[in-house]
């Protein structure tokens, strides 16, 4: 039931771009994503409601295929404030509320 | 504005013992979210509050584990009789609305010795 996300880890140079992706193996009303960095709170990144929106703000954006049951979060020009590890968090249906989070996802950006 | 705040930051408390966790949300959010984490895994949903009611209990793990939000606002997580098992950090998340976006608190990491 936990969405899976794939790479589990990724390594990356200050610049370059990294696609983060999450499967559920049911059908999903939302995605949340969020960034947590070591021993802090997750962070809210975006929150994506239709399927096949994308959003976006800066040099993060995401994409969700409702039919697919997949989210993917894009990061482009990467910066060393983006490392941290990753979660997709899951909505089953509208008034569900509670999220089911994803494996996680570990990014490194190195100078 | 204030985020949401946990107290304790860290608690350790020996076996057996019975412990609470205070989460104080974001002025104005009525709904209120605990989650439990444990090192290298995404949170884990225990509860949702709407109000002062609890509208999802379905994530806490057995009957050891409470919580209340009596006037709507600060909530407490409560175990009893803690095992090691218990082990973690406890987070605790609040939104304007049920299904928008969580805002978390810091946690309140949980050692059972």
């Amino acid at each position: 039931q936990q969405p899976v996300q794939s790479p589990q880890a990724v390594i990356l140079r200050e610049g370059e771009d990294a696609v983060i992706n999450c499967s559920s193996s049911k059908a999903l009303y939302s995605v949340h994503w969020y960034r947590q960095k070591h021993g802090e709170a997750p962070v809210f990144l975006m929150i994506l409601l239709k399927g096949g929106e994308q959003k976006g703000h800066e040099k993060i954006s995401a994409s969700f295929n409702e039919k697919k049951q997949q989210s993917s979060l894009y990061l482009t020009a990467s910066q060393l404030s983006y490392s941290g590890t990753y979660f997709c968090g899951t909505e089953r249906r509208t008034g569900f509320q509670k999220l089911v989070f994803g494996t996680g996802t570990r990014l490194l950006v190195s100078p | 504005g204030a985020g949401v705040s946990q107290t304790p930051s860290n608690k350790v408390t020996e076996k057996g013992k019975y412990v609470e966790l205070r989460c104080d949300p974001i002025s104005g959010h009525t709904a209120l979210y605990w989650y439990r984490q444990s090192l290298g895994q995404g949170p884990e949903f225990l509860i949702y509050f709407q109000g002062t009611g609890a509208a999802d209990d379905s994530g806490l793990p057995n009957d050891r584990f409470f919580a209340v939000r009596p006037e709507g606002s600060v909530s407490t997580l409560k175990i009893q009789r803690t095992e090691r098992g218990d082990s973690a950090v406890y987070l605790c998340a609040s939104s304007r609305a049920g299904g928008g976006e969580q805002y978390f608190g810091p946690g309140t990491r949980l050692t059972v010795t």
